[in-house]
C-alpha cells in the first residue's frame, strides 16, 4: 500500500540552526501538506502546497518557514532559524485531492528537537 | 470551520465493539464526515468518511444520522491496537481544504 515517508524520523539541532526535513508523498496525489504537534498538543495545520505553490498557510508559518517540492517527487520543510519553541513532531500528508478522493494520509512524521 | 464535538475520553473492553459518537449539528449539505485516529507516537491515519450514507471499511462502519447531524464510528472488535486518539472533521467536498484536528476523543481499550 502506498504511504508518504519521512526523513529523518529524529531531528537535533542547535537553537538559531537551519533544519530541512524532508517528505516523499504518494506518488499520484496534488496536494501536499505540512503539520506540527508538540508534546501533549493537538495536531496543527502549518501549510499546504498544490500545484508548485503554498495554497494556505496558517499563523505558525511565518517567514522562518518555508516549502518546497524540488524534483516532482520530494517535499521539504525548511526552518532557517530554529528556536527552541519549535520543538516539536512533524507531520508530512498527502491527499489525491480529486473528486471523492478527499482523504488525506499522513507520514510517521520527524521529532525535531532544538536545543 | 463547522464544529464537531466528540467527548474527551472512552473506554472499551477488549473485543467488544466500540461506539464513538460525534455531534455536528452545523454541517452543511456539502460537508462529508471524516474519521481519522492517531496511535501513541505516530502519525494521523484516516479511518474513513462518509456523506450521507452508512459506510462500512475494514477498519471500522460509520454510522450518520438520517438529519446528518451526528455520526457514529464503530469500531466491531476493539484491540488493544486500537487505543487512540479518534478525530470527527467535516470536510467540504467543494475543493481544497486542510484537515483540521481538534481534541479528538481518547479511546483506552482495557485487556
Amino acid at each position: 500500500e502506498p504511504e508518504v515517508t519521512q526523513t529523518p524520523s529524529h531531528q537535533v539541532t542547535q537553537m538559531g540552526q537551519e533544519v530541512i526535513l524532508r517528505c516523499v508523498p504518494i506518488s499520484n496525489h496534488l496536494y501536499f501538506y505540512w503539520y506540527r504537534q508538540i508534546l501533549g498538543q493537538k495536531v496543527e495545520f502549518l501549510v499546504s502546497f498544490y500545484n508548485n505553490e503554498i495554497s494556505e498557510k496558517s499563523e505558525i508559518f511565518d517567514d522562518q518557514f518555508s516549502v518546497e517540492r524540488p524534483d516532482g517527487s520530494n517535499f521539504t520543510l525548511k526552518i532557517r532559524s530554529t528556536k527552541l519553541e519549535d520543538s516539536a513532531m512533524y507531520f508530512c500528508a498527502s491527499s489525491d485531492g480529486r473528486t471523492g478522493r478527499t482523504e488525506a494520509f499522513f507520514g510517521q512524521g520527524t521529532r525535531l528537537t532544538v536545543v | 470551520d463547522a464544529k464537531t464535538t466528540q467527548p474527551n475520553s472512552m473506554e472499551s473492553n477488549e473485543e467488544e465493539p466500540v461506539h464513538l459518537p460525534c455531534n455536528h449539528s452545523t454541517i452543511s449539505g456539502t460537508d462529508y464526515i471524516h474519521w481519522y485516529r492517531q496511535l501513541p507516537s505516530q502519525g494521523p491515519e484516516y479511518v474513513i468518511h462518509g456523506l450521507t450514507s452508512n459506510v462500512n471499511n475494514r477498519m471500522a462502519s460509520l454510522a450518520i444520522a438520517e438529519d446528518r447531524k451526528s455520526s457514529t464510528l464503530i469500531l466491531h472488535r476493539a484491540t488493544l491496537r486500537d487505543a487512540a486518539v479518534y478525530y470527527c472533521i467535516l470536510y467540504d467536498s467543494g475543493g481544497y481544504q486542510k484537515v483540521t484536528f481538534g481534541t479528538g476523543t481518547k479511546l483506552q481499550v482495557i485487556p
